[in-house]
């Protein structure tokens, strides 16, 4: 059974950087779309940025387009998040999270356990 | 922009049928999943396509669509099914509804 598990948040200032890592344990990391997913303190899931299996395609929410780049390192079984620029609406429990086949369609199906990002100064 | 939309909360009584509604314009063309989070806890996925339990989640959750509403049922609702739960569905984006407070009272 996969398991996903976040590292590398923190505190930071405001026009910061921090480099989220997600390692992923169990087989066929590599054929899988993965995504990031934040929620803010008290609020929704949002869904931030998602690659395919062999990151040559990615896609950002708005909010977050042109600041924080995902990638991954299939060799490494390891997702990755950079997040340039911070600001203090960034601060969140950011999740890892693969997209699965169910069958007639696809969705999240594993998820971190997340890590914290705190944006302040 | 496509969005999903559910109540902020509901209450039901222990045993009683909770109903949690979820409405989107792209919903009559894609499927909608179900997520339940309790407090300080990682999301877990209850209902997928729609109505299909994944394993190990009980049968008194259930799931319809019709139109451009989803609807997730918890027939007979315990005190440990109290939590948030999130719609997600996608319309070539990947979107959350803003979740509904469930609290069993």
């Amino acid at each position: 059974e996969v398991q996903l598990a976040e590292s590398g948040g923190g505190l930071v200032q405001p026009g910061g950087s921090l480099r989220l890592s997600c390692a992923a344990s169990g087989p066929i990391f590599s054929s899988y779309w993965m995504h990031w997913v934040r929620q803010a303190p008290g609020k929704g899931l949002v869904w931030v940025s998602g690659i395919d299996s062999d990151g040559r395609s990615t896609n950002h929410a708005d909010s977050v387009k042109g600041r924080f780049t995902i990638s991954r390192d299939n060799a490494k079984n390891t997702l990755y998040m950079q997040m340039n620029s911070l600001r203090a609406e960034d601060t969140a429990v950011y999740y890892c999270v693969r997209e699965g086949w169910f069958g007639e369609s696809y969705g999240m199906d594993v998820w971190g356990q997340g890590t914290t990002v705190t944006v302040s100064s | 922009s496509y969005e999903l939309t559910q109540p902020p909360s509901v209450s039901v009584s222990p045993g009683q049928t909770a109903r949690i509604t979820c409405s989107g314009n792209a919903l009559p063309k894609n499927f909608a999943y179900w997520y339940q989070q309790k407090s300080g806890q990682a999301p877990v996925l209850v209902i997928y396509e729609d109505n299909k339990r994944p394993s190990g989640i009980p049968e008194r959750f259930s799931g319809s669509r019709s139109g451009t509403m989803a609807t997730l049922i918890i027939s007979g609702a315990q005190v440990e099914d109290e939590a948030d739960y999130y719609c997600y569905s996608t319309d070539r984006r990947r979107v959350f509804g803003g979740g509904t407070k469930v609290t069993v009272l």
